[in-house]
């Protein structure tokens, strides 16, 4: 089946610093993909749908400027998180929509980043 | 807005028991109904969907009915294996190009 890899899927940093989430659909293009967040023991929260050659749609309560997301092909999404505190610790996933808007979503592995 | 509730983990069986998740929604119009499955370390799969009412998805030995008169979308396995252990979503869709609301995941963990 189709594949969605995220890199890296743990991450470490100082507080302070960014950090950049790369997700790949390997064997299909994506117009669209998605990124999450996952606290422990909870849902999967959307944060943004990202739309290739546009820019990001965030949900309510999502920073923009703190989560930059850029979606510069087909294949290749990113999302940076700007000026990381220990709140920002997190599992962030992404899935990218296979086959148009009726398609089939696929998701990536995870990422989990620790903010030191 | 749209939401979806599932009931609380973790759910904890022994081998060959039978699997209840329940999974109920509020949504506006006509969603489509998921549930995902999560194994340890890696990420989201599919494991089976409805898209209208008195539908039943199904998938290794997995089944959900969606029921619109009770909101509803029950994931049921008659006989479940250590190898079944994971986090499930039950999730919808309505229709916004491919954008899920999830529950909040229900951990099984199956004993031999």
């Amino acid at each position: 089946g189709a594949v969605v890899s995220q890199h890296p899927s743990r991450v470490i940093c100082k507080s302070g610093t960014s950090v950049k989430i790369e997700c790949r659909s390997l064997d299909f293009q994506a117009t669209t993909m998605f990124w999450y967040r996952q606290f422990p023991k909870q849902s999967l929260m959307l944060m943004a749908t990202s739309n290739e050659g546009s820019k990001a749609t965030y949900e309510q309560g999502v920073e923009k400027d703190k989560f930059l997301i850029n979606h510069a092909s087909l294949t290749l999404s990113t999302l940076t998180v700007t000026s990381a505190h220990p709140e920002d610790s997190s599992f962030y996933i992404c899935s990218a929509l296979a086959g148009g808007s009726a398609g089939e979503l696929f998701f990536g592995e995870g990422s989990r980043l620790t903010v030191l | 807005g749209d939401s979806v509730t599932q009931m609380e983990g973790p759910v904890t069986l022994s081998e060959e028991a039978f699997l209840t998740i329940n999974c109920t929604y509020t949504a506006t119009g006509y969603p489509s109904l998921f549930w995902y499955v999560q194994y340890p370390g890696e990420g989201l799969q599919l494991l089976l969907k409805a898209t209208k009412a008195d539908d039943k998805g199904s998938n290794k030995g997995f089944e959900a009915t969606y029921r619109k008169e009770t909101t509803s979308f029950h994931l049921e396995k008659g006989s479940v294996q250590v190898s079944d252990s994971a986090v499930y979503f039950c999730a919808l869709s309505s229709g916004q190009g491919g954008k899920l609301i999830f529950g909040q995941g229900t951990e099984l963990s199956v004993k031999p």
